[in-house]
């Protein structure tokens, strides 16, 4: 199956700074998007993307489709505690994986006060 | 809109055992999905059902299985558990299975 490449996998920051990640993947994928996970929880969805090339943002976060659609991006800025978590980019080919995400390994953020 | 509801949320069982695990998805939404999430493999696609049948498998022995009912709640059960099926287990729906998933807050699972 497609494998997804995340990086970082850990990052440790001070509030205020910002925050970069990305996610690779070996094919085409349709739809990336971006969770993050609490401890505990299970994923909470923050941006869904569709198009190559698209640019979305979701308040202090932003995110892009790669315009070689294998690649995506996501930004934070201005961290601040609550922003601490996992965050996971996942990717669909959606026409012949309905119902299926791949996952990347995630990347686990850590902000100082 | 509340949100998909994943029954139990602990579960402690033995090696040999079998688990059945139990998702209600968000009103509406007919697609549901489970995921198996792990340190060391991260998340895993199972399966994925809609209407009641499965339309999609992932890459697990034939102990991992699953179903829809017809209000589009689904059980997922595990048999002959084994030390390493010791996992969050997630479920997540859409409405049609799009790729947009919106998680449950998953059943941990301990096999001892």
């Amino acid at each position: 199956g497609q494998q997804l490449n995340q990086s970082p996998q850990s990052m440790f920051i001070q509030e205020g700074e910002d925050v970069s990640m990305n996610c690779t993947s070996s094919s085409i994928f349709n739809t990336w998007l971006w969770y993050k996970q609490d401890p505990g929880e299970g994923p909470v969805l923050l941006i869904a993307l569709y198009k190559a090339g698209e640019l979305t943002s979701n308040g202090r976060l932003t995110a892009q489709f790669g315009i070689t659609r294998k690649d995506s991006f996501l930004n934070i800025s201005a961290s601040i505690p609550s922003d601490v978590g996992i965050y996971f980019c996942a990717g669909s080919d959606r026409g012949s994986t309905l119902g299926r995400l791949y996952f990347g390994r995630g990347t686990q953020l850590t902000v100082w006060p | 809109k509340a949100g998909v509801t994943q029954t139990p949320r602990y579960l402690i069982k033995t090696r040999g055992q079998q688990v059945t695990l139990s998702c209600s998805p968000i009103s509406g939404h007919r697609s549901v999905s489970w995921y198996q999430q792990t340190p060391g493999q991260g998340l895993q696609f199972l399966f994925e059902y809609f209407s009641e049948t499965q339309r999609n498998k992932g890459n697990f022995p034939g102990r991992f299985s699953g179903r829809q009912f017809s209000n589009s709640r689904s059980e997922m059960n595990v048999s002959t558990l084994e030390l390493g099926d010791s996992a969050l287990y997630l479920c997540a729906s859409t409405p049609t299975g799009n790729e947009k998933l919106f998680f449950g807050s998953g059943t941990q699972l301990s096999v001892l």
